[in-house]
């Protein structure tokens, strides 16, 4: 069976430091990959994705993830932090089912 | 174009009552998915829906029913309500099996 690990529950960084949130899967056959966010009171929202291809994949607000199928993981990067990343962050795989399998989520502190 | 819309937003209940939440999309996706979040434990599938007219069960199913009437509408309905599904409920649709789930913003279901 499919599951998600988040290896850090809350991360603390300071502003314009860099920040890496890790993210493990079990998985027996190819997978599609996504990272979410969740800012307060809100749904989430598509952060990135892999499907296939290059397995670097980067979003438009300058998050990047790095699909490794050695060891099965889908580590979230970002250079330079912002205070407005300040948010919950989801890693979620799927075994082309349609369903989502998440993990427990990281929770990201962007301190000024 | 509104996305993806659950009503109510908020809600209490007694134990043993029972509600429906409604899940109404707009973006004409086949699949629609119900999820409950709870601290530390990421989002679990509760129901989902591959098309109208169909339903599977999720992770968690026990105490929840689902209805697929009509394409745009996903019904969670809790038939005897218990404290231990006081949660957040978050609806989902997507294209298809590979592709991102697009998520509304939440149902706060509280129940005593």
């Amino acid at each position: 069976a499919q599951s998600v690990t988040q290896l850090d529950s809350q991360v603390p960084v300071f502003e314009e430091a860099p920040v890496e949130l890790r993210c493990n899967y079990s998985s027996s056959v190819s997978v599609y990959l996504f990272w979410y966010v969740q800012y307060p009171n809100q749904g989430l929202q598509l952060l990135l994705k892999y499907l296939s291809g290059s397995t670097l994949v980067e979003s438009i607000n300058g998050f990047e993830a790095e699909f490794n199928k050695s060891q099965t993981s889908f580590h979230l990067r970002k250079p330079s932090v912002h205070i407005s990343d300040t948010a919950e962050y989801f890693c979620a795989v799927s075994e082309d089912t349609g369903k989502l399998i998440f993990g427990q989520g990281t929770t990201l502190q962007v301190k000024p | 174009n509104a996305g993806v819309t659950q009503t109510p937003k908020f809600r209490v209940l007694k134990t043993g009552q029972s509600m429906t939440l409604l899940c109404a999309q707009d973006m004409n996706h086949e699949y629609m998915y119900w999820y409950r979040q709870d601290p530390g434990m990421g989002l679990r599938l509760i129901h989902y829906s591959v098309g109208e007219g169909t339903t599977a069960k999720g992770e968690v199913p026990d105490g929840y029913n689902v209805s697929r009437l009509k394409k745009q509408n996903f019904l969670l309905g809790l038939e005897s309500a218990a404290p231990s599904q006081t949660s957040v409920y978050f609806c989902a649709t997507s294209w298809g099996t590979s592709q991102p789930q697009h998520f509304g913003d939440g149902t706060r279901l509280s129940i005593l």
